[in-house]
């Protein structure tokens, strides 16, 4: 299953409501998780199933969706949310990746 | 708090094997019921499933990787490691070692370590 994250970039101010696409190949229910890569960081979960957000991850944070089309949404960023953001899949085995979100600081 | 570590050569020459090892702290590896993966991210490009063990010995691999690929597990020293032959250029890449559950979510990810495939 191929995903297709866009934009690929984008440049917000903090505070700013941003809002990250990914779109699959193939339906793939709500089994979507995102992640988040800052800088020099490894990436860490923060959404399971399309919308749970993983232990610890601030409510600002939500994620909606089912099918094919998903998104993550960030209702306030905040300095620390300006990273790469990815989804993945999991219904369809193996597992895949999208490219990536850029999150960038304007 | 489960922290994972990636260590080995980071250089590698072409056609030769690629070993990487992961170091699990803060948990026993045997505990619970998680799987063990290798994903890889090359530069510019995407995150790459690699393959996962469990710490009884089950494993699976992705079939991108031409049956090149064997993770194995030594839960004496909490530790699981990754083999690639025959590696060339197109394996250049941060390879990450992380913990999943049955249901392929990843987390948490290890720091990464940066292979480069190169004479």
């Amino acid at each position: 299953v191929v995903l297709t994250q866009s934009p690929a970039a984008l440049s917000l101010s903090p505070g700013a409501r941003v809002t990250l696409s990914c779109r699959t190949s193939q339906s793939v229910d709500t089994y979507v998780a995102w992640y988040q890569q800052r800088p020099g960081q490894a990436p860490r979960l923060l959404m399971s199933d399309a919308s749970n957000r993983a232990a610890g991850i601030p409510a600002r944070f939500s994620g909606s969706g089912s099918g094919t089309d998903f998104t993550l949404t960030i209702s306030s960023l905040d300095p620390e949310d300006f990273a790469v953001y990815y989804c993945q899949q999991r219904r369809r085995w193996p597992p895949t990746f999208g490219g990536g979100t850029k999150v960038e600081i304007k | 708090q489960v922290q994972l570590q990636e260590s080995g050569p980071r250089l590698v020459k072409p056609s030769q094997t690629l070993s990487l090892t992961c170091t699990v702290s803060g948990a026993s590896i045997s505990s619970g019921s998680y799987y063990w993966s290798w994903i890889r991210q090359a530069a510019g490009k995407g995150l790459e499933w690699i393959g996962r063990i469990h710490t009884s010995g089950s494993t699976i691999y992705n079939p991108s990787l031409n049956s090149r690929g064997s993770i194995s597990v030594d839960t004496s020293k909490n530790q699981f490691s990754l083999r690639l032959t025959s590696v060339t250029a197109s394996d250049t890449a941060m390879y990450f070692c992380v913990r999943g559950g049955t249901d392929y979510w990843f987390d948490p990810w290890g720091q990464g370590t940066l292979v480069t495939v190169s004479s």
